[in-house]
């Protein structure tokens, strides 16, 4: 079975300050993929990022940049200099490689809500 | 492209009333998912479709539930007998494996309320 966990809850921060959010997977498929989908209010949920599991590189875009350390199991997301335009709720997600039984599908961390006051 | 388009945004229903919501996924794309989000979790996964082939379907998927994608194209998810345990934000999202690389991008959903 596959399992991702958020253990932040809610993070609140000051505009231009950074922030960390937190994503620990686990899974048994030796090839996988890690997403990061952001849900604003509106309630869609808004792809990010794709990570492979045999890719460890770490990637930077914009503001935004992820760590990505398979010997601990984890996918965390930075946000640079937050602004609040990223108040909303960060999901953490995993699915199995092609051939495994989770294939396909996503299994969602808990979220993340943040919240960036002016 | 235009992005994944769910009907209704909105439902409310009285207990023991049948349900039907749409999703029409990105033009081209050949898989499509349904997921349901309960307030302060994660989406969880309900069940999947390879052009009009229903491949997996959850446990979560009660008899209650029933999806559909018969040309390939979108996709209608009904529920029966609605219960309120059954009130949720339901998501569609499509993919494409182009490349062998897949992502979902996700509709709207689909708010349930169920009196």
């Amino acid at each position: 079975a596959q399992k991702v966990t958020q253990a932040q809850t809610e993070i609140s921060v000051v505009e231009k300050e950074d922030v960390t959010l937190d994503c620990v997977y686990e899974t048994r498929d030796t090839t996988y993929y890690l997403f990061w989908y952001k849900q604003p209010p509106s309630g869609e949920l808004v792809f990010l990022i794709r990570r492979n599991s045999f890719d460890e590189q770490n990637e930077i875009s914009g503001r935004y940049s992820w760590n990505f350390q398979k010997s601990t199991s984890s996918f965390n997301f930075t946000i640079t200099a937050s602004q609040v335009v990223d108040s909303a709720v960060y999901f953490c997600a995993l699915s199995g490689g092609a051939g495994g039984t989770s294939y396909g599908k996503l299994t969602f961390g808990q979220g993340t809500i943040l919240t960036v006051h002016p | 492209d235009t992005g994944v388009s769910q009907n209704p945004r909105h439902k409310i229903t009285k207990r023991g009333q049948n349900v039907t919501f749409r999703c029409d996924p990105i033009s081209e794309h050949n898989r499509l998912y349904w997921y349901r989000q309960t307030l302060g979790q994660g989406p969880e996964f309900l069940t999947y479709f390879q052009n009009e082939a229903q491949l997996e379907k959850s446990r979560l998927l009660s008899d209650r539930f029933s999806a559909e994608r018969p040309k390939g194209s979108f996709s209608t998810l009904e529920i029966q007998r609605t219960e309120q345990g059954d009130s949720a934000m339901y998501l569609c999202a499509s993919s494409s494996l182009a490349g062998g690389l897949e992502t979902q991008y996700f509709g709207p959903g689909t708010r349930l309320l169920v009196l």
